[in-house]
Parts: structure tokens; C-alpha cells; sequence
């Protein structure tokens, strides 16, 4: 079965501090990973995705085939970071509808 | 990209009626959804839009209660049939472009079911 895991709901963090999203999986075969985010009053949108393996707006994730995981990261939080971060999977024949994790909720505090 | 809007932006209905949401994409897309998203939860697949054909629902939806047309490629409605106040919820309408291998989303529509 495919299934996302996110274990936090909400991260706060201080404004220059580390950030790590954690995100696992679970997907019988090999899967596309992504990272959206949601900020307040905006719409879903793409922030990252692993075959991609580029970094934007200062984040990476870098997919852990062992461990399925697939964490965000970002070496110094800024506040414009605060928003809402879905993890979530597809097959990798591209067709295939997103399964999205429950989310987690960023707040960076100045 | 794809540009993807939706209507209407919020509703709120009575209980056994029903609402149609559509959705129209700026640009011709392979493969369209609808997600639910109820509150504090996460995304649920509810079903894929298939052009010309019935879409095909997730486990837990049926046609009955979530009828969904899509008589071309930029264009998708999806029917909330004999509401109930569990059906209160964001619903997402999604679009795949192949050539981008992303997924879009539209702005959702909040639908509030008394």
C-alpha cells in the first residue's frame, strides 16, 4: 500500500535556525517524491521533487531509499518559511495521482 | 505551467441538496483530480477525471455520491450529491502535466453543509 508519513504536525523553529521536515513512505515499487507547500491564503504548489535534486528557496530533500525517507531541509529558517509542507509520492511512470502525507505546519518565529 | 480555477471559491448549502464545482484549466492537461480536503486533514484522492469516460474512484467514493464529468481536456465538475454536514470540506481540483511531470492545483472551493 502506498501510505506518507509526516510525525509532526506542527514545527516551530527561531528565526536562523535549522530546518528538518521529516517525511517516510512506504510503496511497493520505486516512487516519485515531492515536497508542496501551502502558504497562508495561497494555493498548493511545488516546492521541490527528488529527481529533480535541486534546492529552492534554500531547502533540499534528498531521498533515503533505505530508510524511505525523503526529509526536507533548510540550513537557516527565515519567516516567509512559515506555511504548510505536504510531503507526498506518485509512481514513477508519472501518471499517477499524488499521495499526500497529513502535513506539517512550519512556524518560524522572529 | 497550468493555471487552474475553480467555481465556486465557497458555498454554503443545506443538507440533502447538491453543488456542482467546476474546474477549467488554462491549458491542455493528460490527467485531472479531485481531492478532498477535510478540516485538519490531509488530501484525499476522491477520484480521477477521465475525458469522455466515467472517472475512476478511490476506495470510498462512488458515483452516486460524487458524480464527476469531463467533457474535455481543460474542463471538470464535480457533483456533491445529498449533502450532508460531513461533507463539509475544501475540494481540490488537480491537473497532471506530462511534459512538466507536476501536478497543479486549483485554489479549491470550501463548502460548508448545514
Amino acid at each position: 500500500a502506498q501510505r506518507v508519513t509526516q510525525p509532526e504536525k506542527l514545527l516551530s523553529v527561531f528565526k536562523g535556525a535549522p530546518v528538518e521536515l521529516k517525511c517516510n513512505y512506504s510503496y511497493s515499487g520505486s516512487p516519485e517524491l515531492f515536497w508542496y507547500v501551502q502558504y497562508s491564503r495561497q494555493r498548493l504548489q511545488l516546492l521541490l521533487r527528488h529527481i529533480s535534486r535541486e534546492s529552492i528557496k534554500g531547502f533540499t530533500a534528498d531521498l533515503n531509499k533505505g530508510e524511505t525517507s525523503f526529509h526536507l531541509k533548510k540550513p537557516f529558517a527565515q519567516e516567509e518559511d512559515s506555511a504548510m509542507y505536504y510531503c507526498a509520492l506518485s509512481g514513477l511512470s508519472g501518471n499517477t495521482p499524488l499521495v499526500f502525507g497529513k502535513g506539517t505546519r512550519l512556524s518560524v518565529i522572529a | 505551467s497550468a493555471v487552474i480555477s475553480q467555481k465556486p471559491s465557497r458555498d454554503i448549502c443545506q443538507r440533502g441538496t447538491s453543488l456542482t464545482i467546476q474546474c477549467q484549466v488554462d491549458s491542455q492537461v493528460t490527467m485531472m483530480f479531485w481531492y478532498r480536503q477535510q478540516p485538519g486533514q490531509s488530501l484525499t484522492l476522491i477520484a480521477t477525471a477521465n475525458q469522455g469516460s466515467e472517472a475512476t474512484y478511490e476506495s470510498g467514493f462512488v458515483i452516486d455520491k460524487f458524480p464527476i464529468s469531463r467533457p474535455n481536456l481543460t474542463f471538470s465538475t464535480l457533483t456533491v450529491s445529498n449533502m450532508s454536514p460531513e461533507d463539509s470540506s475544501i475540494y481540490l481540483c488537480s491537473a497532471l502535466l506530462l511534459a512538466r511531470y507536476e501536478q497543479f492545483f486549483g485554489p479549491g472551493t470550501r463548502l460548508t453543509v448545514l
